[in-house]
């Protein structure tokens, strides 16, 4: 079964805090790709990163940095000295190889930066 | 370049009525995904259309119908509306190569719905 797992329901943070969001996945397919997506309180769902299953080398992209680990299953996400503006939910999903373009999504994150 | 765009914005509907949402896609991109979010949750997949038909579906039942029109654009419709239909239902774009293709989903801003 595939599954997604954010255990961390709320994080609060000062700004300028690292913080670190965690995802944990679950899929039997060898071929698969993991995303995050922020949702602001607006509702849109922002598309911040895509990964594949064989592309395990971590990536930054400013502030926001990803740490993919196939031996533990998990695709965590990284904000370094975070901002007010970082306040949303975030989502980890997962597609895998089926024959339909779908995403199965964790129950998100909320995080809230205080200032 | 145009982003994925979804209309009404809001939406408040009675227990047994019918509700149709609209979703325009990103220019360029061929594919339509639907997906419902109870408050508090993940979204949840109800199906998608590439090519004018549906390609895929979650775990909905039929009263959950769509279309897919040939400027890509999409409607959802819900018949006989649930207590349990309340939620906001986003739309994604994608642009996808063959019916099993795989490409970064992009969300509109979403259609909130209210049963009461």
């Amino acid at each position: 079964a595939q599954k997604v797992t954010q255990a961390q329901t709320e994080i609060s943070v000062v700004e300028k805090e690292d913080v670190t969001l965690d995802c944990v996945y679950e899929t039997r397919d060898t071929t698969y790709y993991l995303f995050w997506y922020k949702q602001p309180p607006s509702g849109e769902l922002v598309f911040l990163i895509r990964r594949n299953s064989f592309d395990e080398q971590n990536e930054i992209s400013g502030r926001y940095s990803w740490n993919f680990q196939k031996s533990t299953s998990s695709f965590n996400f990284t904000i370094t000295a975070s901002q007010v503006v970082d306040s949303a939910v975030y989502f980890c999903a997962l597609h895998y190889g089926g024959a339909t373009n779908k995403l199965i999504f964790g129950t998100g994150t909320l995080l809230a930066v205080q200032p | 370049e145009t982003g994925v765009t979804q209309s009404p914005t809001h939406l408040i509907k009675t227990r047994g009525q019918q509700v149709t949402l609209r979703c325009s896609s990103q220019s360029g991109h061929n594919t339509v995904s639907w997906y419902q979010q109870a408050l508090g949750q993940g979204p949840q997949f109800i199906f998608q259309y590439y090519r004018e038909e549906e390609n895929g579906r979650g775990n909905f039942p039929p009263r959950f119908s769509g279309l897919q029109f040939p400027n890509y654009s999409s409607e959802l419709n819900v018949n006989a509306l649930e207590l349990d239909d309340s939620a906001l239902y986003l739309c994604a774009s994608s642009l996808v190569f063959g019916s099993g293709g795989m490409d970064t989903q992009y969300f509109g801003p979403g259609t909130r719905l209210t049963v009461l």
